[in-house]
């Protein structure tokens, strides 16, 4: 079973608005990083936040962690239409880096 | 500048072929790793590299081999063992952690496409 999944699946929203996607896993984590990655590119690394911190930012970019809950979010605000894209979230387990699915955004002119 | 390297962009197998994909880095990591993605699909491990001269099977190494003799290269060998190889496969590469169970960013080529002729 999948140790990250982003929920959703699929997103689309007027440019400009913000789009909100949701990663949950299974085991405890030391940290958690976000990715883009561009149709028929590879991946581009986001942000990582750690297991002892709450929020970050990184530009138009916050992604909150709630270890309570095995839960974090990215925040993309005042979405534009390079911002389309897949999305994912990475863990740890096992040793090894596990790779949610991603959710696929696409911003509507 | 500093990245990795994939070749070829696109790649034409034929049945009961061997064909090697190369991933070179210049970011002078020691950890690689190469990731098959399948349509609307997240990334799935088949080999890693710490180190040189040794590797590690991820969760789908069967019908795929790599070697790891220098730093910088870490290239993957489709077998004719893989009987669903199209795909595309991507190949990263990071700075190893000090602390267990903790990932560091990875740096990703743009793939390569591999299709069945």
């Amino acid at each position: 079973s999948q140790q990250g999944e982003e929920d959703p699946q699929a997103l689309s929203i007027q440019e400009g608005e913000n789009a909100t996607m949701n990663c949950s896993y299974k085991t405890s984590i030391n940290n958690l990083q976000w990715y883009r990655q561009n149709s028929g590119r590879g991946l581009v690394h986001l942000i990582l936040i750690r297991s002892n911190e709450r929020e970050k930012h990184s530009g138009r970019l916050r992604v909150t962690l709630d270890t309570s809950k095995k839960s974090s979010s990215l925040l993309i605000t005042a979405s534009r239409a390079a911002d389309t894209a897949s999305y994912f979230c990475a863990t740890i387990k096992d040793d090894k880096i596990i790779f949610g699915k991603g959710t696929r955004l696409h911003i509507l002119p | 500048d500093g990245g990795i390297t994939q070749s070829p962009k696109y790649l034409f197998r034929k049945e009961g072929q061997n064909v090697t994909l190369s991933c070179e880095q210049n970011l002078n990591h020691d950890a690689m790793y190469w990731y098959r993605q399948d349509p609307g699909q997240g990334l799935r491990l088949i080999y890693y590299s710490q180190i040189v001269n040794d590797f590690q099977k991820g969760d789908i190494a069967e019908g795929y081999s790599v070697s790891r003799e220098k730093k910088e290269s870490f290239p993957l060998t489709v077998t004719s063992a893989q009987k669903n190889p199209t795909a595309f496969y991507l190949c990263a590469s990071s700075p190893l952690s000090p602390l267990r169970q903790e990932a560091l960013p990875q740096h990703f080529g743009d793939g390569t496409r591999l299709s069945i002729l």
